[in-house]
């Protein structure tokens, strides 16, 4: 059964924690996304990677760190300089970046709540 | 950059009656289309799309229809059912070239509610 699974679905921390999210897939596509998703507003990109050991920053990349050591997995990390880390966070994967279509799917997402 | 409105924010239907949703997009360069469906709590999942070559698509129920010179796209659901009722997003997308990066910019995203 192929697609795109996050851990936890939800998750609460500390103000002050730094606190690592999950995204595996096994679609064997070579490109793979993060996006932040608040109440009443559409999805913003963080951080993306094309293939393993590289990736690049998005639209809202301050406070946060990825890393892609393998072509299946690209953690997120929300460190404490991340100053409104409360939301929504989607993983989304592509054959590739787009050369053809950049058709992306989507996991189930993790919800972080900071206390 | 690319700059992608969507409306209405909200939308409420009868069941039965149709529903349309569009957005406008700024970068004439866009050439990919997608629609996404997002179920509360779950993640976007991708129900159409279409590409800049053709006007419009259909399948099933749902279709999309594109107006390259206006840069508008507009996503229509017929005989509306309650499992309808969702978050809907558009976005689009310029083709990448080389290594160039085909970024998805999304819509705010509108709230279909479709009543029994």
């Amino acid at each position: 059964d192929g697609g795109i699974t996050q851990s936890p679905k939800y998750l609460f921390r500390k103000e002050g924690q730094n606190v690592t999210l999950s995204c595996e897939q096994n679609l064997n596509h070579d490109a793979m996304y993060w996006y932040r998703q608040d109440p009443g507003q559409g999805l913003r990109l963080i951080y993306y990677s094309q293939i393993v050991n590289d990736f690049q920053k998005g639209d809202i990349a301050e406070g946060y760190s990825v890393s892609r050591e393998k072509k299946e997995s690209f953690p997120l990390t929300v460190t404490s300089a991340q100053k409104n880390p409360t939301a929504f966070y989607l993983c989304a994967s592509s054959i590739d970046l787009g050369l053809r279509y950049n058709e992306q799917f989507f996991g189930p997402g993790t919800r972080l709540t900071v206390l | 950059g690319e700059n992608v409105e969507q409306h209405p924010s909200t939308l409420s239907v009868q069941e039965g009656d149709s529903a349309v949703i569009k957005c406008t997009y700024s970068d004439s360069a866009s050439n990919y289309f997608p629609w996404y469906k997002q179920e509360l709590g779950k993640g976007p999942q991708l129900i159409i799309d279409i590409r800049s070559n053709v006007g419009e698509k259909k399948d099933q129920r749902i279709a999309v229809t594109l107006n390259k010179t206006a840069k508008h796209f507009s996503l229509h659901i017929t005989e509306t059912q309650p499992e309808d009722s969702a978050v809907y997003f558009c976005a689009a997308s310029i083709r990448a070239g080389g290594t160039s990066y085909g970024k998805l910019t999304f819509g705010q995203g509108t709230i279909l509610t479709v009543h029994p």
